[in-house]
């Protein structure tokens, strides 16, 4: 089974704050996705790669940053913190084809004040 | 603009048989999917259709009509553990997953 691994279940940070996200997946996935969940809505994309070192903006991407250096690993950067930034983050893998479904993590619930 | 509608709660019977319908507008369309989602947990696949007409699996099938732009998700012999939310997800002509907001589903005994 796949497993992605994300690193706090929940976080609270300060504004201002610089806040990373550690996302891991052990499927030699290709590709990684970062959204993020709040009431009413639906997922929204922060960004996503389809390779290491590369990295594509999604619908979402102002204020956030990523970085994937190695296959496993995506991480989600806040470079400073702010109150709407407060949400349900969920970082996500698939292998590369348009059926191939997405595998979550159990997310990371950032609060911040 | 691309959306998709899906109805943001239903109430069901333990035991009896619920259809959620999920309707989209995307540029293009290669696909639908379906996910659960228990309360503070991470979605889960359910299903993936491209192809018109019904796909069964277990207690759970999912039926697509591309010229209506329309999809469901039918849930048989409901249990309590059924309860939770259920995404519709459609892939656009770029390959990107547009989002419906969610359909809570309750179970009452």
């Amino acid at each position: 089974d796949v497993k992605v691994t994300q690193s706090s279940r929940y976080l609270v940070k300060r504004t201002g704050e610089k806040v990373f996200l550690e996302c891991v997946q052990d499927m030699d996935h290709e590709n990684m996705f970062w959204y993020r969940q709040d009431p009413g809505l639906g997922l929204r994309l922060i960004y996503f790669s389809y390779d290491v070192k590369m990295k594509e903006k999604g619908d979402i991407p102002e204020g956030y940053s990523v970085s994937r250096e190695k296959k496993e690993r995506f991480s989600l950067i806040l470079e400073s913190a702010s109150t709407n930034q407060t949400s349900m983050y969920l970082c996500a893998s698939s292998r590369d084809g348009e059926s191939s479904p997405l595998h979550f993590g159990n997310g990371t619930r950032l609060t911040v004040t | 603009g691309q959306n998709i509608d899906q109805p943001t709660e239903m109430t069901a019977t333990e035991g009896a048989i619920v259809q959620i319908n999920c309707t989209y507008q995307t540029s293009g369309f290669n696909g639908l999917f379906w996910y659960q989602q228990h309360a503070g947990e991470a979605p889960t696949f359910l299903s993936y259709n491209v192809l018109d007409g019904l796909e069964e699996k277990g207690r759970f099938s999912s039926f697509l009509s591309r010229s209506k732009g329309y999809s469901y998700l039918l849930l048989k012999e409901l249990q309590m553990k059924d309860s939770a939310s259920y995404l519709c997800a459609a892939l656009d002509s770029n390959y990107q997953l547009i989002w419906g907001a969610g359909t809570k589903l309750i179970i009452k005994p």
